[in-house]
């Protein structure tokens, strides 16, 4: 089993859908969870950090840690063209080993 | 708002030559990190460093590979003798606690 499980996509929405992505993870020590977009030969771009199970907003975007079913969200609610990246979850225990998944690419129609 | 930088954006090297890739992190951090990512691959890590020595390192970050903050500012990767399978994009990184920012990457090309 692989440490981090993210299925690649792609995936095509249109303007103004709600997009859920998800990430699934075998090591229970892992307790800081991130999502990372990212562009096109460019670097991560850091966009939510939860520590530990739970829910946190920022705008558009909800992220959701069920460390029970070992299981991550991220929700993009009225999705908009510019939100067409590579979505990387990612997370780590207390020794800053950050792994990364493989990155769900979103392409979001107008 | 700071960023983190990397130079070069490109590097193209021969087989078994040594390459330096450079990064300045943000000032206020003091975990710094490199990754690399071989294209069409997931983002892997590589090693952390903190108050001026190796913290964690993967498997990948073998004796061919080393780091260093020599001046308070620049954080370096040095890879000694490069083959084929160092192409990638290697990213730098640097946290004040465990919120990791990245810089833009350096493109590695092997030749």
């Amino acid at each position: 089993q692989k440490e981090v499980e993210q299925d690649p996509g792609p995936l095509s929405v249109p303007e103004g859908a709600i997009v859920s992505l998800n990430c699934t993870y075998s090591n229970s020590a892992f307790q800081y969870f991130m999502w990372y977009r990212q562009y096109s030969r460019k670097g991560p771009e850091l966009l939510m950090y939860t520590y530990s199970s739970g829910n946190k907003e920022d705008g558009r975007f909800t992220a959701q840690v069920d460390k029970s079913s070992k299981y991550i969200s991220l929700f993009i609610r009225d999705s908009q063209p510019s939100d067409s990246a590579t979505y990387l979850c990612a997370m780590m225990g207390n020794n800053n080993d950050m792994r990364f998944g493989a990155g769900t690419r979103l392409t979001v129609k107008p | 708002e700071p960023e983190v930088t990397q130079t070069p954006s490109h590097q193209v090297t021969q087989m078994g030559q040594e390459v330096i890739l450079r990064c300045v992190p943000i000032s206020n951090h003091l975990y710094f990190y490199w990754y690399r990512q071989i294209l069409g691959q997931k983002v892997e890590f590589l090693v952390s460093f903190y108050n001026n020595e190796i913290s964690e390192k993967s498997e990948i970050f073998d004796d061919q590979f080393s780091v260093e903050r020599p001046d308070g500012s620049n954080f370096t990767l040095k890879i000694r003798s490069t083959k084929l399978e160092d192409s990638a994009m290697y990213f730098c990184a640097g946290s004040l606690l465990n919120e990791q920012f990245f810089g833009p990457g350096t493109r590695l090309t092997v030749l």
